[in-house]
């Protein structure tokens, strides 16, 4: 099983560039996450799914938007990214309220 | 919004001796959950334990939680060089158990 893939693993963008983080899971876990990593920190929380055809906001959702595709899939957009969303990015899912999450390896976005 | 805070932010240890890192979080939660993430790669679940449990064991690993001084404690036995990760503890919220909130987390590094 391959779990959560995210993709792509590395980014570099222009300020005022956008693009998409995409992330799938193979596991037919209920609920998807995305967060955000900042260096020497915890995770934030940016949106989140509770199930397919829903999405809500987390803690830090401004300059994001996200689409859940369909059960498996989750992706992240940056409309027209900021240098204050150099960041790492997580995906992760689960079975749904009170299971684990299963985390994807990340993806490492720089805009210069 | 709540959040676990992990104490202490870095911890060194020899090979072989216990670890034991605190966790202390602001409002009551349905469940607590303990992560490890090793340098560069995503997080790994470790432990759940839900706000009606004390104590809850996993191999090397002791977990306790004391809701009433909103605290939790993960502890690592007999500890070995590949237990060098960051440790995070994450809480829900009574609002929703969707959403995981996590904490800053413990460096801890284990000396051969």
């Amino acid at each position: 099983n391959a779990g959560v893939t995210q993709t792509p693993k590395f980014q570099v963008l222009k300020t005022g560039q956008s693009m998409t983080l995409q992330c799938a899971q193979d596991m037919n876990h209920n609920s998807m996450y995305w967060y955000r990593q900042d260096p020497g920190m915890g995770l934030r929380l940016i949106y989140y799914s509770a199930s397919e055809g829903t999405t809500d906001k987390g803690e830090v959702p401004n300059g994001y938007n996200v689409s859940r595709l369909n059960k498996r899939e989750f992706s992240l957009r940056l409309e027209s990214a900021a240098p204050s969303q150099t960041s790492v990015y997580f995906c992760a899912s689960s079975v749904g309220a009170g299971y684990g999450y299963t985390f994807g390896s990340g993806t490492r976005l720089t805009v210069v | 919004s709540q959040q676990g805070e992990e104490d202490p932010q870095a911890l060194s240890i020899q090979e072989g001796e216990n670890a034991t890192m605190n966790c202390s979080y602001k409002t009551s939660i349905n469940n607590l959950q303990w992560y490890r993430q090793n340098s560069g790669r995503g997080l790994v679940h470790l432990i759940l334990i839900r706000s009606n449990e004390r104590e809850k064991h996993s191999g090397r690993l002791r977990v306790t939680l004391d809701t009433s001084k909103k605290s939790s404690s993960l502890l690592i036995t007999a500890s070995r060089a590949a237990d060098t990760a960051s440790y995070f503890c994450a809480t829900d919220g009574m609002d929703s158990s969707y959403k995981l909130i996590f904490g800053s987390g413990t460096r801890l590094l284990v000396r051969p």
